[in-house]
């Protein structure tokens, strides 16, 4: 079936920093599906952060990026500069018309340290 | 106004107590969700919803039930609560399984 493996927490950055946060994925069923960062900031519920649905373009939002790529099968999440306000719970997922519900990872902790 | 709202925010259970837990979307999705959340495993999907009257198993529905009884509610039912579920638990709705799916703030379980 379809997963997704992300980069282990708690990532401890400091502020003004670059971050990566790794992100691949397996679709047993479609090649392209669609490809999902999410954000949960403390005390509230998850949020979109960025989607991208065609292999090959990039996602921006709030100063993070990240590319589809279908050939490493990756859509790592990137800042050049981080703020302590990034602080948060990441997640990458994937959804895919043939699957009954989006895949998670597993999620990491992001704390950015002034 | 938040279309995806959840009630309890915050619950104490006792052992073998029965726990309901609700879920109201304004989106008009079709699919809903119920995940909860826990250190070192992330999200799960505990059971989803295609639309009103129909629910299915996800990955972990063992000790959980859910009712669908309209487009817009959607509850998660612990029949007999164990100290085991105590968790975090997120609502969401989705158009589709390629769409973004739209989270509820979370309850808070805790069970003693």
């Amino acid at each position: 079936g379809d997963s997704v493996t992300q980069t282990e927490g708690p990532v401890t950055v400091s502020e003004s920093e670059s971050l990566i946060i790794n992100c691949t994925y397996s679709a047993t069923s479609i090649a392209y599906p669609n490809l999902f960062w999410y954000v949960r900031y403390p005390g509230e519920g998850l949020q979109l952060l960025l989607k991208v649905i065609t292999a090959g373009q990039k996602g921006s939002s709030r100063g993070f990026e990240a590319t589809y790529n279908k050939e490493t099968t990756s859509f790592h999440l990137q800042k050049a500069s981080v703020q302590e306000s990034d602080s948060a719970v990441y997640y990458c997922a994937l959804g895919d018309n043939s699957g009954t519900y989006q895949r998670f990872g597993t999620g990491t902790k992001l704390q950015v340290v002034p | 106004e938040a279309a995806v709202t959840q009630s309890p925010r915050n619950k104490v259970a006792v052992t073998g107590g029965k726990v309901t837990l609700s879920c109201n979307q304004t989106n008009n999705h079709n699919n809903m969700y119920w995940y909860r959340q826990d250190t070192g495993h992330g999200l799960r999907l505990i059971h989803y919803s295609y639309g009103a009257g129909s629910t299915e198993k996800g990955d972990i529905p063992d000790g959980y039930k859910a009712s669908r009884p309209s487009q817009e509610n959607f509850s998660l039912i612990l029949e007999l609560a164990t100290p085991s579920q105590t968790s975090v638990y997120f609502c969401a709705s989705g158009e589709t399984v390629q769409d973004t799916q739209y989270f509820g703030p979370g309850t808070r379980l805790l069970v003693l």
